[in-house]
């Protein structure tokens, strides 16, 4: 079955840099690539999402590109700012099965 | 994207009694999806709830310790079963969004805490 390993899995950064998370699958039938955004006390927000067909995403300030070879994907997100402090979930499903396999997670701590 | 409502949000639970969670979604959808969440950790699919039918579990969930109910596509309940200080987590609807490109969105999530 499908595997999502991410890394790192704690991150601090100063108000205005990048952040990058990266995260890998086993599974070559996975297609769909989300992240959520998990911040305390609420459920899991979609934040962005990829699938197989393109290679790069970008909304704003936050971009997801996948290297379907290498089969792994990454959540960029540029200018960071406190309110960016969450926990991040990257997840790989293929299509037709909608079952999510979820990444760790990381915990992202933006230092004002 | 639709908008889902959880309820508990919250709840402490004593050991050996059972709990319903209730999720409303504000519009019809073809499937709906119970996670689990331990303390701190990752989001694990507990079952898919199928309208009309009985809902398929994954491997290490079975239908005695958490029965679910989907009477209509847009209501879900998930029963947590005689419950035990493991079954502490959040627990999460979702549903998948046709009209968002296929996209699976969460509720808040039910926080329970067994004691």
């Amino acid at each position: 079955g499908e595997n999502v390993e991410q890394h790192p899995s704690t991150l601090s950064v100063q108000e205005g840099d990048s952040a990058v998370i990266k995260c890998t699958y086993s599974d070559s039938a996975s297609n769909y690539f989300p992240w959520y955004k998990q911040e305390l006390g609420k459920g899991p927000q979609l934040i962005i999402d990829i699938r197989s067909n393109v290679g790069e995403k970008k909304d704003q300030r936050i971009a997801v590109t996948l290297n379907k070879t290498a089969k792994h994907f990454s959540l960029h997100i540029t200018e960071t700012q406190p309110e960016d402090s969450a926990v991040y979930f990257c997840a790989a499903s293929s299509s037709g099965t909608y079952k999510y396999i979820f990444g760790t997670g990381t915990r992202l701590k933006v230092l004002a | 994207s639709a908008v889902i409502s959880q309820k508990p949000s919250r709840d402490i639970c004593q050991r050996g009694t059972s709990l319903t969670i209730q999720c409303q979604v504000d519009s019809q959808v073809t499937m709906m999806f119970w996670y689990r969440q331990q303390p701190g950790q990752s989001l694990t699919l507990i079952a898919t709830a199928n309208q009309g039918s009985e809902a398929t579990y994954e491997s290490g969930f079975v239908i005695d310790k958490f029965p679910i109910s989907r009477p209509n596509l847009t209501f879900s309940t998930l029963t947590v079963s005689n419950m035990s200080p493991e079954d502490s987590s959040i627990y999460l609807c979702s549903v998948l969004d046709r009209a968002a490109g296929n996209t699976i969105y969460f509720g808040e999530g039910s926080w329970l805490t067994v004691v």
